[in-house]
């Protein structure tokens, strides 16, 4: 069965400092790679898939992620990050030929000026 | 478009009492899944539905709970008997068939149970 771990429950940081969330999976066959991204108050988000191809994925408020198939991670980075990055960062993955996603537990990410 | 909606937003129910939860996927998006987010399990799995069928449904956690979707749209998950350990916010989520991987989320219904 596969699994996700993400090793950092909570991540401070200053606003305009880098940050990396962890995500490491295991499974024994292929995989489909996800961060999602749960704002307060809000439902949970798509922020960047890695389906096939390059390695390294980008969304469109500047976060990236990079699967390493060696290290069976799919760490979540940003090199400059604003208060409004303040959520909750779940890692997610999808076996092929199965439906469900498999979540991590989260990494808490606080933002603070 | 309009989301992935869900109903009630909040649900407080007496242990033993049976609750119905309500989907409403994206129109047009014929797979719709169910999850729970718990304090004690994080983000779980609980059924999967393509069309009114269900294919999977290995991630519920027991007979009490089970779930039905009608005309290929609205999905019920039915929690009969609750427990305590029942208390969760339970997600759901739709996706187009031809792009299963993208699944759009609703807000949750929060349920607890006293």
């Amino acid at each position: 069965a596969q699994s996700v771990t993400q090793l950092d429950s909570q991540v401070p940081v200053f606003e305009e400092a880098p940050v990396e969330l962890r995500c490491n999976y295991s499974s024994s066959v292929s995989v489909y790679l996800f961060w999602y991204v749960q704002y307060p108050n809000q439902g949970l988000q798509l922020l960047l898939k890695y389906l096939s191809g390059s390695t390294l994925v980008e969304s469109i408020n500047g976060f990236e992620a990079e699967f390493n198939k060696s290290q069976t991670s799919f760490h979540l980075r940003k090199p400059s990050v604003h208060i409004s990055d303040t959520a909750e960062y779940f890692c997610a993955v999808r076996i092929t030929g199965r439906r469900a996603l498999t979540f991590g537990s989260g990494t808490r990410l606080q933002v603070q000026p | 478009g309009a989301g992935v909606s869900q109903s009630p937003s909040n649900k407080v129910t007496e242990k033993g009492k049976d609750v119905e939860l309500r989907c409403d996927p994206i129109s047009g998006h014929t797979a719709l899944y169910w999850y729970r987010q718990s304090l004690g399990q994080g983000l779980e799995f609980l059924i999967y539905f393509q069309g009114n069928s269900a294919p999977d449904k290995s991630g519920l956690p027991s007979d009490r709970f089970s779930a039905e979707r009608t005309g290929g749209s609205v999905s019920t998950l039915t929690i009969q008997r609750t427990q305590q350990e029942d208390s969760a916010v339970y997600l759901c989520a739709s996706s187009l068939a031809a792009i299963e991987y993208e699944q759009y989320f609703g807000p949750g219904t929060r349920l607890t149970v006293t």
